[in-house]
């Protein structure tokens, strides 16, 4: 069965303190990981694709990186605007009648950077 | 802003009754996936509909179906509601049918009581 697993579930940070949240999965066919950050009551927030193991995308303080196993995302110098519930999906295709590309996503980590 | 839209925002509803909610794809999309997150279950995939067809189900009660219209916005409709069926339900969207980003709307919050 397909599965997404994050870790930690929550992750306590001060200012400036840099981490790095996991994203580890079990699928058959994985087409795409993709990370989003979603704010309370918000909806998901599209922060990056990666496609294929080795590759790694940036955008201002964080950085992505995919395994064949596991993603991770970097947090470096993380500020208070940068709490939120962060992401993990991985995209599958179905077989058969189901040719759709669905995502899967984990249970998230929920990020709080302290001033 | 993700350009997808979603009516209404926040719903309050009594057990046994239907709802419709309403989605508006980004300009150009033609796919338009429904989600369903609960505080114990996380972000679930329901349905998915490509260019008014539906093309895959996910996790989604008999009580639940979804439509897409000719003009690509799509209705989630949930009739007989139950209490546990309360959550935020949010619609996706992106470009065609394969691998692209989906990128989602502000959601419909829907509390049964």
């Amino acid at each position: 069965e397909d599965q997404v697993t994050q870790s930690p579930e929550a992750l306590r940070l001060q200012e400036g303190e840099s981490s790095s949240l996991n994203c580890s999965y079990t699928v058959s066919g994985l087409r795409g990981l993709f990370w989003y950050r979603q704010d309370p009551g918000k909806g998901p927030e599209f922060l990056f694709t990666l496609y294929s193991a080795g590759e790694e995308k940036e955008k201002e303080r964080l950085k992505a990186t995919l395994t064949k196993k596991e993603s991770f995302l970097h947090i470096t110098a993380p500020k208070p605007e940068d709490s939120a519930t962060y992401l993990c999906a991985v995209q599958v295709i179905g077989v058969g009648k189901d040719s759709s590309y669905k995502l899967i996503f984990g249970s998230g980590t929920r990020l709080l950077v302290r001033p | 802003d993700s350009g997808v839209t979603q009516t209404p925002k926040h719903l309050i509803t009594a057990t046994g009754q239907r709802v419709t909610l309403r989605c508006s794809p980004r300009s150009g999309d033609l796919s338009v996936y429904w989600y369903q997150q609960s505080l114990d279950q996380g972000l679930q995939f329901l349905i998915h509909y490509y260019n008014g067809e539906e093309r895959a189900k996910g996790n989604i009660l008999e009580r639940f179906s979804a439509q897409q219209f000719p003009d690509l916005h799509s209705e989630l409709n949930l009739s007989s509601l139950e209490l546990g069926d309360s959550a935020l339900y949010f619609c996706a969207s992106s470009p065609g049918i394969g691998s692209e980003t989906q990128y989602f709307g502000p959601g419909t919050r829907l509390l049964v009581l």
